[in-house]
């Protein structure tokens, strides 16, 4: 088993940084991926490979990932980027999934 | 672009056995590119992995729910199936379906199901 700890909740004021944390033994070795969830709808990937966009998400956000800790970096957070955020990876070899417990970003 | 299709009943009596099926569209489930999975979510709180199923029908189970969990594929229909016996309160959560590309997922909408006699 994998364990991604993640802090349960980050605030932050509009136009300001935001930066979500996600543990893991030696994470950097691994592809973290990172989904955004707003209330009632299903995740949305914002974050692949550590530090790719998908189409469609805005620059603003990135992704790093170093030694035992992972980042979502959400700059000039905007009202629209209140959020549950998981981080995620996959095991290539027991082919296991593991995800975070969710970070709630709130925007003050 | 995929799209997944939850289906299956919303709500399913304590002891018996919950049944979903998952419509894939715009993708195969017999491509050798992808796994497709199952995840779900209990009320208000966070997002665990049910399990996964490759084209060749070679099935990826949390070691949590192994003893209860079967996944399983129609190539014919173009889905595939999650069943999860002897439920409680506790299996009570939105199931997604989704598709594992290289790691990531693309998700259907969700399905809540409640487990309540």
């Amino acid at each position: 088993s994998y364990v991604l700890t993640q802090p349960p909740s980050v605030s932050v004021a509009p136009g300001k940084t935001a930066r979500l944390t996600c543990g893991g033994d030696n994470i950097e070795t691994k592809n973290v991926h990172w989904y955004q969830q707003k209330s009632g709808l299903a995740p949305v990937l914002v974050i692949h490979y550590n530090n790719d966009r998908p189409s469609g998400i805005p620059e603003r956000f990135s992704g790093s990932n170093s030694g035992n800790t992972a980042t979502l970096t959400i700059s000039r957070v905007e009202a629209g980027d209140e959020a549950d955020y998981y981080c995620q990876v996959w095991d290539n070899i027991s082919d296991d999934v593991f995800f975070g417990g969710g970070t709630k970003l709130t925007v003050l | 672009q995929v799209q997944l299709q939850e289906s299956g009943p919303g709500l399913v009596k304590p002891s018996e056995t919950l049944s979903l099926t998952c419509t894939v569209s715009g993708g195969s489930v017999s491509s050798n590119r992808y796994y497709w999975g199952w995840i779900r979510q209990p009320p208000g709180k966070g997002l665990e992995w049910i399990g996964s199923i490759y084209y060749s029908g070679s099935t990826y189970y949390n070691s949590s729910l192994k003893s209860r969990v079967t996944i399983s594929g129609d190539t014919s229909k173009n889905q595939f199936s999650l069943k999860l016996t002897s439920v409680t309160a506790a299996d009570t959560a939105v199931y997604y379906c989704a598709r594992l590309s290289s790691g990531w997922f693309s998700w259907g909408q969700g399905t809540l199901v409640t487990v309540s006699s």
